[in-house]
């Protein structure tokens, strides 16, 4: 399976702490890339990291790539009540075919 | 802007009965498309992906075609469903043949088989 796999499956945390998810992965990637959802909605795209960085920020969000391990971790600082979601990884495998595949997941839920 | 359209939203259907979901994108030309599958509390499954019209590629073997017969617009089929076809239905687009790019996902179908 080229899906990846996010730990933990759901994490709870008080607003204003930081929360930390882990995604490992099995193939070749061209670039790992972090997705939000809300319960019962679409997804929507974070950040995209590309195989050849191994750390990117955008506001209060933090990536980090280790493709020797293969694995991604997602920071998210001073967490928020509306940060409460469920967040992907999606890999970008070295296929050509240009598809993603999905993690399973780790369900946030920041306590007001 | 780029959008994308998916309906229904909610869907209610008997084992056996057939189904169509659409989905299309405005603002682009030439997209890739997808349509992915997701379970109460799970990940999201590839079932189908498009490069073009008529261009399907399907992930993984089951009771579902797809079809682009429209350059923005994709298809989710089954002649007959079933229960297992009941789940969180996301149709998606990416920039065709452009490396690191994300992807646009629509609202989704929730379907449920009865």
């Amino acid at each position: 399976s080229q899906q990846g796999e996010e730990d933990p499956q759901a994490l709870s945390i008080q607003e204003g702490e930081n929360a930390t998810m882990n995604c490992s992965y099995k193939t070749s990637i061209n670039n790992l890339q972090w997705y939000r959802q809300n319960s019962g909605r679409g997804l929507v795209h974070l950040i995209l990291i590309r195989s050849n960085e191994r750390e990117k920020h955008s506001g209060r969000l933090r990536v980090t790539l280790d493709t020797s391990k293969k694995s991604s971790s997602l920071l998210i600082t001073a967490s928020r009540a509306a940060d409460t979601a469920s967040y992907f990884c999606a890999t970008d495998p070295q296929t050509g075919a240009n598809n993603l595949f999905f993690g399973t997941g780790t369900r946030l839920t920041v306590i007001p | 802007s780029q959008t994308i359209h998916q309906w229904p939203a909610t869907l209610v259907q008997p084992v056996g009965s057939p189904l169509s979901l659409e989905c299309t994108v405005e603002g682009t030309s030439n997209p890739n498309l997808y349509w992915y599958r997701q379970a109460a509390g799970r990940g999201l499954q590839l079932l189908f992906y498009s490069v073009g019209i008529g261009q399907i590629s399907s992930e993984v073997p089951q009771n579902l075609s797809a079809s682009r017969p429209q350059d923005r617009q994709f298809i989710l089929s089954s002649k007959k469903l079933l229960l297992s076809d009941s789940g969180f239905y996301l149709c998606a687009w990416s920039v065709h043949k452009q490396m690191n790019t994300e992807a646009f996902f629509g609202q989704g179908t929730r379907l449920t088989v009865v």
